[in-house]
């Protein structure tokens, strides 16, 4: 079974500033798709990057941009020029390109915490 | 554009008493549809999804049940609620068809089971 560990409970940056958060996972399939959700304390869970496992072009949306290393199961998060609108939970996600069975499946990591100090 | 709309936004209910919550998407057809639920500091859990009208897969044993009357209406629901039934539901949507397509999220309910 696929797992998704994100082994920062809490981060903090300062406003500006550029933050990593990590992600690894642990699967036996060769393609698959990651990404990292948002959410903020409106609890609403907000699509931040995508990323297919087939491209080795690590994705970019904005400020936010990932470092996907597949050989070593990992997949972090940068944020660049950290606004206080950062501050949420953040949750990588491993969704399997199986279709069928659990059609829905996004298996979660734990999330990680970011505040974002003016 | 696609919306999803997800209500009502926050719900108390006495143990025993039924529930309902529902969530319609705008923008698009046939898509996938799922309930999630997620529990203090934790990532979501899948509870049910659909692939379509009166299709409904559960995920997980529990005391809820979800139903599909309409192409892009989902319902979730319980005769009974627990104590335990209490927390965070999220709707969700996909477009149909390939696997991995990004999963879209609602603004989500917050159930207090008392």
């Amino acid at each position: 079974a696929q797992t998704v560990t994100q082994s920062q409970p809490e981060m903090s940056v300062q406003e500006a500033e550029t933050v990593t958060l990590s992600c690894t996972y642990d699967t036996s399939e060769s393609d698959y798709y990651l990404f990292w959700y948002k959410q903020p304390p409106s609890r609403q869970m907000i699509l931040v990057i995508r990323q297919e496992a087939y491209k080795q072009q690590n994705a970019t949306e904005n400020r936010f941009s990932v470092n996907f290393q597949k050989a070593a199961k990992s997949f972090s998060l940068k944020i660049s020029d950290s606004q206080l609108g950062d501050a949420a939970m953040y949750f990588c996600a491993y969704r399997s390109s199986h279709y069928g069975g659990s059609q829905g499946n996004l298996i979660f990591g734990k999330g990680t915490k970011l505040s974002v100090k003016p | 554009s696609q919306t999803i709309h997800q209500w009502p936004a926050t719900l108390v209910q006495p143990v025993g008493s039924p529930l309902s919550l529902e969530c319609t998407v705008e923008g698009t057809s046939n898509p996938n549809l799922y309930w999630y639920r997620q529990a203090a500091g934790r990532g979501l859990q899948l509870l049910f999804y659909s692939v379509g009208i009166g299709q409904i897969s559960s995920e997980v044993p529990q005391n809820l049940s979800a139903s599909r009357p309409q192409d892009r209406q989902f319902i979730l629901s319980s005769k009974k609620l627990l104590l335990s039934d209490s927390g965070f539901y999220l709707c969700a949507w996909s477009p149909a068809g390939t696997a991995g397509n990004t999963i879209y999220f609602g603004e989500g309910s917050w159930l207090t089971v008392v």
